[in-house]
């Protein structure tokens, strides 16, 4: 079946100026994951997603970066007033629960670049 | 808090030889451990995971033994191959059992035939 996907595949844009990210889970998963991979920090959490429950946004870095999930499937990724610190590869990932052995599955990941 | 560490890299190893990548984690509860693989060009995905002490995960020729005593997933391979080459990233999933996971710095590993 199909695998997480995630568009678009590549994004520049200029200081200052809002991006959203899109994620598509696999059908059926509940979990869905925002991580963020860069030179500097590694891979890091951003945002959870499980059902119907209040997402844990603990990792986001800051008031400017936002999520939402639609209808227990595809989620978006908000960044506003992008800074050049936000480029990154930002990845999706979902599993069929959000329990601590539940293998991930990972989307290919969208590259921004804040110019 | 949670963490994890992993030897730095990059690893070059001339084909057929011995692999170990050393992995430790430091939590509060018992996580789940795993091995994420990211070839050149891919998305990261599960090489093999461990989820209570003494488990060993293995997957295509890898292995790792959760080791609570030590707080250690070491990853090893008795022979690795060329296609091996990849970025290898330990992780441990948050014991407050949402599943998210944290991760190491990656491992690359480059192997010449």
């Amino acid at each position: 079946g199909a695998g997480v996907s995630q568009s678009p595949s590549n994004k520049v844009t200029e200081k200052g100026k809002d991006v959203e990210l899109r994620c598509d889970p696999i059908s059926g998963h509940t979990a869905l994951y925002w991580y963020r991979q860069s030179l500097g920090q590694g891979l890091e959490f951003l945002i959870y997603f499980q059902g119907n429950s209040a997402p844990d946004k603990s990792g986001l870095p800051s008031d400017r970066f936002s999520a939402e999930r639609t209808g227990g499937s595809v989620s978006t990724l908000t960044i506003q007033r992008t800074q050049q610190e936000d480029s990154a590869v930002y990845l999706c990932a979902s599993s069929l629960a959000g329990l601590a052995h539940n293998e991930q599955f990972f989307g290919p990941g969208t590259r921004l670049t804040v110019l | 808090g949670n963490s994890v560490t992993q030897m730095e890299g990059p690893v070059t190893l001339s084909e057929e030889a011995f692999l170990t990548i050393n992995c430790t984690y430091t939590a509060t509860g018992y996580p789940s451990l795993f091995w994420y693989v990211q070839y050149p060009g891919e998305g990261l995905q599960l090489l093999l995971k461990a989820t209570k002490a003494d488990d060993k995960g293995s997957n295509k020729g890898f292995e790792a033994t959760y080791r609570k005593e030590t707080t250690s997933f070491h990853l090893e391979k008795g022979s690795v191959q060329v296609s091996d080459s990849a970025v290898y990233f330990c992780a441990l999933s948050d014991p407050s059992n949402t599943g998210k996971l944290i991760f190491g710095q990656g491992t690359t590993l480059q192997v010449k035939p």
